[in-house]
């Protein structure tokens, strides 16, 4: 079945340094790919998102390039603050009336 | 647009009783997916309901766990005879009937099982 594999937690920074999280899926074709943030005690917000090949979904500061031939969407931002030690979870989609698939989460912790 | 809502936030059950969770989804999203997380874990899927349907039922245990989503109301997941191993973060996400759209999660239902 599909499956979304990222990094292996946690990460730790510190502040202003470059961040990479390294998302992989498995699917039988083409599915649109999601970032979604938890910040602790609260829910998952969506960070950024893709729907074909070759997009750049971006926001915050934070972007992620949907590579079909290496089926990746990795994250990245360029200068981590505090304020983004959250947990990040990588998913897909497949379809429309096709559920959600979430990878393991991956907890970053950014020091001052 | 109000967005996701779920409620209680937090419920305590002793061991035994009856757990009703609740979660009413944006205005216009048909579909429904509730998860569940457990402490410093990622999310596990439980079920995905569309409007009177059940999509996927897969993460759901077989006993004691149900869901509904009627065709009006918010989408109920209910646990009976609750035992400590329930005690988790439950959370409900909805989406529209669009390709291509992301879920919108609700802050969650935190059950501690006393």
């Amino acid at each position: 079945g599909d499956s979304v594999t990222q990094m292996e937690g946690p990460v730790t920074l510190s502040e202003e340094a470059f961040l990479t999280i390294n998302c992989t899926y498995t699917a039988t074709g083409y599915p649109s790919l999601f970032w979604y943030v938890q910040y602790p005690g609260e829910g998952l917000q969506l960070l950024l998102k893709a729907t074909k090949a070759d997009d750049k979904g971006s926001n915050k500061g934070f972007e992620a390039t949907y590579r079909k031939e290496t089926t990746s969407f990795h994250l990245e931002k360029g200068s981590v603050q505090v304020s983004d030690s959250a947990v990040y979870f990588c998913a897909l989609r497949m379809d429309y009336g096709q559920n959600f698939v979430f990878g393991p989460g991956t907890r970053l912790s950014v020091l001052p | 647009n109000a967005g996701v809502m779920q409620n209680p936030r937090h419920l305590v059950r002793r061991r035994g009783q009856e757990a009703r969770l609740r979660c009413s989804p944006m205005k216009g999203h048909s579909h429904v997916y509730w998860y569940r997380q457990l402490p410093e874990e990622g999310l596990k899927f439980m079920v995905y309901l569309q409007k009177e349907n059940i999509i996927d039922e897969s993460g759901m245990p077989k006993e004691r766990f149900s869901a509904e989503f009627p065709k009006e109301g918010p989408s109920i997941l209910r646990i009976q005879q609750v035992v400590r191993g329930d005690s988790a973060a439950y959370f409900c996400a909805s989406s529209p009937p669009i390709s291509g759209t992301e879920a919108f999660f609700g802050q969650g239902t935190r059950l501690t099982v006393v």
